[in-house]
């Protein structure tokens, strides 16, 4: 089994700030690792994944994420937020292999002050 | 990209009713389509797991009587949420799996039971 804690529930921050969630996981097989974004009353918007390769990952919107493997960990990284980011981030994990479902964190909410 | 059409975004209905979601994977063959409930302010919580042609796998404490879902097709899945309560006033979400290496989701939908 997985489980994904997100150390954080909101994160304050204010505009042009750099921001960091946190995720770290717990899994006994190998995963995938994702970051979702979800802006109020939408479905969830994947900014990045890591499958294999490089642990640094580039996504949509200037996001990245580094992958460390010692330290089960998946933080989700921006050098300068805008107000537009204010949503919730979900990390997700999922063991590798095709049709395994994803398991969730608990959120956390970036709010960018003016 | 895969996109995945979920409707209708709101649904209102009177108490004692039934509701019918429907989840369109528009671009690609979803094998495994999965059901998520999201409540204010809280992570996903998985509902059932169906896959094309068989019977929907309902997570432990998901009435399968009263969520109803249908995979009939590759592209097409469907929640029925049957003789509604105000209690299953929440956000439903689907995800469709098709490709190997993550999941598209809908973009939700809110339903209010009155």
């Amino acid at each position: 089994a997985q489980s994904v804690t997100q150390l954080d529930s909101q994160v304050p921050v204010f505009e042009e700030a750099p921001v960091e969630l946190r995720c770290n996981y717990s899994s006994s097989v190998s995963v995938y690792l994702f970051w979702y974004v979800q802006y109020p009353n939408q479905g969830l918007q994947l900014l990045l994944k890591y499958l294999s390769g490089s642990t640094l990952v580039k996504g949509i919107n200037g996001f990245e994420a580094e992958f460390n493997k010692s330290q089960t960990s998946f933080h989700l990284r921006k050098p300068s937020v805008h107000i537009s980011d204010t949503a919730e981030y979900f990390c997700a994990v999922r063991p590798t292999g095709a049709g395994n479902m994803l398991t969730f964190g608990g959120g956390t909410r970036l709010m960018v002050k003016p | 990209g895969a996109v995945v059409s979920q409707h209708p975004s709101r649904v209102i209905c009177k108490s004692g009713t039934s509701v019918k979601i429907e989840c369109r994977s528009l671009d690609f063959q979803a094998t495994t389509m999965f059901w998520y409930r999201q409540f204010p302010k809280q992570s996903l919580m998985l509902m059932a797991t169906s896959n094309e042609g068989s019977k929907a796998t309902y997570e432990q404490g998901v009435e399968k009587d009263k969520f109803l879902i249908n995979h009939a097709s590759l592209t097409l899945s469907t929640l029925t949420v049957t003789s509604a309560h105000p209690e299953d006033s929440s956000f439903y979400i689907c995800s469709a799996s098709g490709q190997f290496d993550g999941y598209t989701f809908g973009s939700g939908t809110r339903l209010t039971v009155v």
